[in-house]
């Protein structure tokens, strides 16, 4: 099993330029979620999906669109960059909650470094 | 205003001693909270976790106490290894946003040979 994996690594934008980011799981989990981390900030929620076709605004959502058209994947679209939005980007995943302890358990995938100039 | 914080942004301990980080939250709603550790470019994995009807949590070297009539959790790895060396981020959850973690802003962790 690959677990959670993002695409791509780096990236380099322009101010106004978009892009997406794509994150897959292959552990059938039902729950998605986008972070970002800064320095000295921890890891903030973006956006996240209890589901195919759900998406939910987390805490710093503006800017920033998502997509879950299948279960595996969750993508996370910058439509017009700013330099505010230069971060790494993680993805994760997790079977969701329903009061047992392991269930709480998030998968994260690798991350994804963007630079916005 | 952050809901869990790591008030210590580094700590260094010798190889075999004990290593204690902690962590304070102020919402007393949530039912889970869980540790999980970062190397530089790779993404946080799971360490440890204890459910708020717990104290305490064991894990190998990993432990994990929780005291909830001062709202403060703490992880205690014994003996520290070199390769325990990383960033150690608390969480809380569920969240407001019914499924997510909330973060602290993490504790860089380094173990000296």
């Amino acid at each position: 099993n690959a677990g959670v994996t993002q695409t791509p690594k780096f990236r380099v934008l322009k101010t106004g330029q978009s892009m997406t980011l794509l994150c897959a799981q292959d552990m059938n989990h039902e729950y998605m979620y986008w972070y970002r981390q800064d320095p000295g900030m921890g890891l903030r929620l973006i956006h996240y999906s209890v589901g195919e076709g759900t998406t939910a605004k987390g805490e710093v959502p503006d800017g920033y669109n998502v997509s879950r058209l299948k279960k595996q994947n969750f993508l996370l679209g910058l439509e017009s960059a700013a330099p505010s939005q230069t971060s790494v980007y993680f993805c994760a995943s997790s079977y969701g909650w329903d009061g047992t302890e392991a269930y709480n358990e998030q998968f994260f995938g690798p991350g994804t470094r963007l630079t916005v100039l | 205003d952050q809901q869990v914080k790591q008030n210590s942004p580094s700590l260094s301990v010798q190889e075999g001693r004990i290593s204690i980080l902690n962590c304070d939250y102020t919402n007393s709603m949530f039912d889970y909270f869980l540790w999980y550790k970062k190397y530089p470019a790779e993404g946080p994995t799971f360490l440890i976790s204890i459910s708020s009807i717990k104290d305490k949590n064991e894990d190998g070297r990993f432990t994990v106490f929780l005291n909830k009539s001062a709202k403060h959790l703490s992880l205690h790895i014994v003996p520290s290894q070199p390769g325990d060396s990383a960033v150690y981020f608390c969480a809380e959850g569920p969240s407001a946003s019914g499924y997510a973690l909330n973060f602290g802003k993490g504790t860089s962790l380094l173990v000296t040979p």
